[in-house]
């Protein structure tokens, strides 16, 4: 199948800076796209979701940004804390498929 | 959203022997499906747990090492069979109804020695 990945492994962040985290994707026809964050010990947790008809959507202290022209992909993280700490990951599905495809994962440190 | 509890949650296995963990949903759902993760890496996609009939399964993996159950819309089970160290990995089950986000179990973190 075709990938969906990550630019960057590891993200060092100060607290209360802003965070990026990008993702590149190679379906044209992924249409619905995840980020998940996924802390030590513990199983990936939903974020925030995006279908291709959306080039933004905002959440809690994130915003996800879609570029459908260059297939990318991008989380914001505001006012980063220490508890973002973690591995996020993006992973997409296109609408004739159920299943989901994941990129390799940024690690995000926060700096105190 | 949909609340997993995965069992166990981790175990350290001689080679050779046989591992079932347990995935129970809260609530019904379309679809259940069986990921590895090998340390450090992301997630990979073992099987989708069809209710009823037989798992569907990503290439790599077969039925003889990872034996799936599914027998109604709440619970599936996976077998790592026949283990060696290799095997050593997080598996997590995940539960997605259609057009929706898929939620993951806290993940089952399997040592072999």
């Amino acid at each position: 199948g075709e990938n969906v990945g990550l630019h960057l492994p590891t993200l060092s962040v100060q607290e209360g800076d802003n965070s990026i985290i990008n993702c590149a994707y190679s379906n044209s026809a992924s249409d619905y796209f995840i980020w998940y964050k996924q802390e030590s010990g513990k199983g990936p947790q939903f974020i925030i979701d995006i279908r291709s008809n959306m080039d933004k959507r905002q959440g809690q202290r994130v915003t996800v940004l879609l570029n459908k022209t260059v297939k990318h992909l991008s989380l914001q993280i505001a006012a980063t804390q220490p508890g973002d700490s973690a591995v996020y990951f993006c992973a997409e599905r296109s609408g004739n498929d159920y299943k989901l495809s994941f990129g390799a994962g940024t690690t995000v440190t926060v700096r105190a | 959203s949909a609340v997993i509890s995965q069992k166990p949650s981790r175990d350290i296995c001689q080679r050779g022997t046989s591992l079932t963990i347990q995935c129970q949903v809260d609530s019904q759902v379309t679809m259940m499906f069986w990921y590895r993760q090998q340390p450090g890496q992301s997630l990979t996609l073992i099987a989708t747990a069809n209710q009823g009939s037989e798992a569907t399964y990503e290439s790599g993996f077969v039925i003889d090492k990872f034996p799936i159950s599914r027998p109604n819309l709440t619970f599936s089970t996976l077998t790592v069979s026949n283990m060696s160290p290799e095997d050593s990995s997080i598996y997590l089950c995940s539960v997605e109804s259609w057009g929706a986000e898929a939620f993951f179990g806290q993940g089952t973190r399997l040592t072999v020695v």
